[in-house]
């Protein structure tokens, strides 16, 4: 059964840096093909796709973040991270992490953690 | 970036009805397009991967089509369980999302 949890602060203030946790089970990110990534939404909103990475360690990252970006895994302990710094209240949001499959949609999320930024 | 576009951001639809939803691609995405339902407060659920291949586990009644640059998801009978915001998104490049569609009902 493959589960995916996100985790994080919950609420930051302007200019600091979010740092997110994906620890998830029922796959490994040591077999090919398998890869997780972070989508977030405001609230209302729609999906954003923001970065992932692939089982071996290639990262891809939303062009319009990237300078903001930075995803990374701990394969041993099923956990996947991601950090951006310097947020504002645009990034008020839930954070979903998912995981993608050879076919490179997302086919298992976690239940998502919200975060809010305010002075 | 290749943009997806759907069109009606939301429409009131009657319990039976036959649904279509469409999304609209900037440039042919060669059917790597997933769509999504997301109820209020949960995680948006996979129901079809490369245009028209349905999810293990989702009703019948949902069924996808499409190519090149447009594509449409259709459900057949609308059921109460539904009523949910659809997503379609592209994966032949970086992946980019629909800006969803909500079902309500009249």
């Amino acid at each position: 059964q493959v589960t995916l949890k996100e985790s994080g602060p919950g609420i930051l203030k302007p200019s600091q840096t979010l740092s997110l946790t994906c620890s998830f089970s029922g796959f490994s990110l040591s077999t090919s093909g398998m890869g997780v990534g972070w989508i977030r939404q405001p609230s209302g909103k729609g999906l954003e796709w923001l970065a992932h990475i692939w089982w071996d360690d290639d990262k891809y990252y939303n062009p319009s973040l990237k300078s903001q970006l930075t995803i990374s895994k701990d394969t041993s302990r099923n956990q996947v991270f991601l950090k951006i710094t310097s947020v504002d209240t645009a990034d008020t949001a839930t954070y979903y992490c998912a995981r993608r499959a050879g076919g490179n949609f997302f086919d298992y999320w976690g239940q998502g953690t919200t975060l809010t930024v305010s002075s | 970036d290749i943009q997806m576009t759907q069109s009606s951001s939301s429409f009131s639809v009657s319990l039976g009805d036959r649904v279509t939803i469409t999304c609209k691609a900037s440039e042919d995405i060669y059917n790597r397009l997933a769509w999504y339902q997301q109820k209020p407060g949960n995680a948006p659920r996979l129901l079809i991967s490369g245009a028209t291949s349905l999810e293990t586990g989702v009703p019948s009644r949902f069924s996808g089509s499409g190519s090149g640059k447009d594509y449409t998801l259709s459900i057949t009978s609308l059921q109460t369980e539904d009523v949910a915001t659809y997503y379609c998104q592209q994966y032949w490049s970086t992946p980019t999302f629909g800006g969803g569609t909500k079902l309500e009902i009249k």
